[in-house]
Parts: structure tokens; sequence; C-alpha cells
């Protein structure tokens, strides 16, 4: 079964600092890949989504962006973190024969 | 663009009372899927509806999916406390990626 990993767990940045989120995925080969932001008590949001190395696809314009260098491994990133990207951060991982979607742990991010 | 709707966005009950969940889409969906997040968790897949007026049982669970494939909904009956948390619908439509609602969030009195 797959295994998706995150880190770190949690996150403190000052505004206007980079990030650098890893998400690597074990226990599949060639995966969907998702990153999405919580608020608290919110919902989804989806971010980005991937169908293979280098293949990411931007779901909502931001001051965020996704990388895919290697196939089990997908890196959300900024140059320049804003208050409003505080949030609890998610990767997810879809087997292209299968149809559930597998959450990672998360990173709570706050910016502060 | 695709639009899932969920109500109530919570809902407190007394142990071994029913609880229900619906969701809404905008647009005909291919298939829905459910999740459930634990407080402090991460979603966590239940169940996916693909058939017109499908319905599933899990347990004490049961999912629908309506005639429309527009609308779903999740019925817990008597829940639990080990049921708290936030459940999730999530549609898709062709190949796009899934369009997840707002969330209902469980408490449960014990």
């Amino acid at each position: 079964s797959q295994t998706i990993h995150q880190w770190p767990a949690t996150l403190v940045q000052p505004v206007g600092s980079p990030l650098s989120l890893e998400c690597t995925v074990e226990g599949t080969s060639n995966p969907n890949l998702y990153w999405y932001r919580q608020a608290a008590g919110r919902g989804l949001q989806l971010l980005f989504y991937s169908v293979g190395i280098g293949q990411i696809s931007s779901e909502v314009p931001q001051n965020l962006s996704a990388s895919r260098p290697q196939d089990r491994q997908f890196i959300l990133s900024s140059k320049k973190l804003l208050l409003s990207d505080s949030g609890f951060y998610l990767c997810a991982c879809r087997d292209g024969n299968l149809y559930e979607q597998y959450f990672g742990p998360g990173t709570r991010l706050t910016v502060t | 663009g695709q639009q899932v709707m969920q109500i109530p966005q919570y809902q407190h009950v007394q142990e071994g009372e029913d609880f229900t969940t619906y969701c809404n889409s905008s647009t005909t969906l291919s298939n829905i899927q459910w999740y459930k997040q634990r407080p402090g968790g991460h979603p966590v897949f239940l169940i996916q509806l693909v058939k017109s007026g499908e319905v599933k049982k899990q347990k004490r669970l049961t999912f629908q999916f309506g005639e429309a494939k527009k609308n779903s909904s999740l019925h817990i009956t008597a829940t639990q406390t080990t049921d708290v948390g936030t459940y999730f619908c999530a549609g898709r439509t062709g190949r796009r990626a899934l369009t997840f609602g707002s969330g209902t969030r469980l408490q449960v009195q014990p």
C-alpha cells in the first residue's frame, strides 16, 4: 500500500521568507500527486496536481509554486511567504489504477 | 468552474442520534467520494459512488448518489463518539481532479 511522507510536521515562518515543503511517496510508481491547503476549520483547496515528472497543473494562481523533480517527489515552494499562506498543507497521491486519494500527515504552516 | 457545496457546516448530536450531511454539485459528476478527517488528522478515504441512484452501506454509514448525479448524502445511524470529525464529499467531472466540498464537522456528545 502507499505511504506518503511529509515534512516538517509544523513550521513557523516570518512574512517574506521562502518556503519549501517536501512530499515523498512509497509503494507506488507514476502516481498522480496533489497539494492541498486547508485553512483552520475549512475545506480543502486544491493548489497543484501532477500526472508525471515535470508536469504541474496549477488550480489557483497565487504566491506558491510546485515542482516534481522525481516520480515520487513533490515539492511546494514560495519565494516570499504572505500571512495568507498560513494553513495546513496536505500532499495526496492517487495510483492511476485506483480511484481513492491517500493523504499524507500534513504540514501545519504559520506565517507570522 | 465546478463547485461542490456541503450542508450543514457543523452539527452537534447526542450519542445515539442519527446524523446526515448533504453534498450538492453545480455540475453533473462522473463519481463522488467521501472522506473523513479526525481532529488534527488528515482526510481518509471512505467510499466512492459511481452509478446514478447508487446506495452503499458501511456498517452504520449509508451513502447515496442522486439520480441526476449532482448530489449525494452520508447518513450515520446511532452516532458514536468515534464518529467525531469532519466529513468531506469530493466530486469528479471527467478526468479533472477532485473538487472537495467545504465539509461538515460532526461533534458527538457522550
